[in-house]
C-alpha cells in the first residue's frame, strides 16, 4: 500500500525565517503534487513535479523532487504571514489512473 | 473555464433528511472524485469515476451514501438518511491525464 508521509505536521515559525517541509512516499513515482489549503477554503494546486530533479518556484515557495530518494521538499524562504495555510503533498496511486494519495498535510502558522 | 462547480456551498439539514450534493467537473476532464474532510479524519476519498463509470467506491462510509454520474458534466452525492456524524466539508475534484486534481469550493454540510 502506498504511503505518503509529511513532516512536520504542524509548524509555527516567525516571519522572515526559512524552513522546509518534507514529503516521503513509499513506492516508485515519477510525479508529485503540492496543494495549499487556506482555512475554510478548498485545496489549490501549487506545483506539479513531473520528473526526477524537477524544481519549481513561485514567490517564496520552491518545490523539488528526488524520485530516487522518494522525497519531495517544499522550501519556504523569508516566510510572510500570508503563507499561513495547510500544505499537502500527493503522489499517484498504484492504480495507473488519475487517483492520487495525499499526505496528512502540514499546518503552517507564520507569526507576524 | 469556471472550474469545478459545487452546489450548494452550505447545507444545514435535520437528522434523517435526504441530502444531495452536486458537482459539475471541468469540461474535458475524464475523472471525477468525491472527498470528505473533517478535523478528526482529515481528507477521505469516498468514490471516483472515470468516463462516468464508478471505479472505486470503497471509501463510501455505508449504504446511506450513494453517488451517480449520469453524464460527463454532472455528478451527485446523496446521503439518505443523514446523521450528525456526516457533518463535514465535501469536495468534488476533477482531473485529466495525471496532471493532478482541480478541486471545487466544497459543500459544508451540517446535520443537526
Amino acid at each position: 500500500e502506498l504511503k505518503v508521509e509529511q513532516n512536520p505536521l504542524f509548524l509555527s515559525m516567525q516571519e522572515g525565517k526559512n524552513y522546509t517541509i518534507y514529503c516521503n512516499y513509499s513506492t516508485t513515482s515519477d510525479r508529485l503534487y503540492w496543494y495549499r489549503q487556506d482555512p475554510g477554503k478548498s485545496l489549490e494546486s501549487l506545483f506539479v513535479l513531473l520528473s526526477n530533479g524537477a524544481v519549481k518556484q513561485e514567490g517564496r515557495l520552491m518545490a523539488s523532487l528526488d524520485t530516487k530518494a522518494r522525497l519531495s521538499t517544499l522550501h519556504i524562504t523569508a516566510a510572510v504571514h500570508d503563507l499561513s495555510a495547510t500544505y499537502f503533498c500527493a503522489v499517484p496511486s498504484m492504480n495507473r489512473d488519475d487517483k492520487i494519495i495525499f499526505g496528512k498535510g502540514t499546518r503552517l502558522h507564520i507569526l507576524p | 473555464d469556471a472550474g469545478v462547480i459545487q452546489s450548494p456551498r452550505h447545507e444545514v439539514t435535520e437528522m434523517g433528511q435526504e441530502v444531495t450534493l452536486r458537482c459539475k467537473p471541468i469540461s474535458g476532464h475524464d475523472y471525477l472524485f468525491w472527498y470528505r474532510q473533517t478535523m478528526m479524519r482529515g481528507l477521505e476519498l469516498l468514490i471516483y469515476f472515470n468516463n462516468n463509470v464508478p471505479i472505486d467506491d470503497s471509501g463510501m462510509p455505508e449504504d446511506r451514501f450513494s453517488a451517480k454520474m449520469p453524464n460527463a458534466s454532472f455528478s451527485t452525492l446523496k446521503i439518505q438518511p443523514s446523521e450528525p456524524r456526516d457533518s463535514a466539508v465535501y469536495f468534488c475534484a476533477s482531473s485529466f491525464s495525471g496532471y493532478g486534481y482541480t478541486f471545487g469550493s466544497g459543500t459544508r454540510l451540517t446535520v443537526v
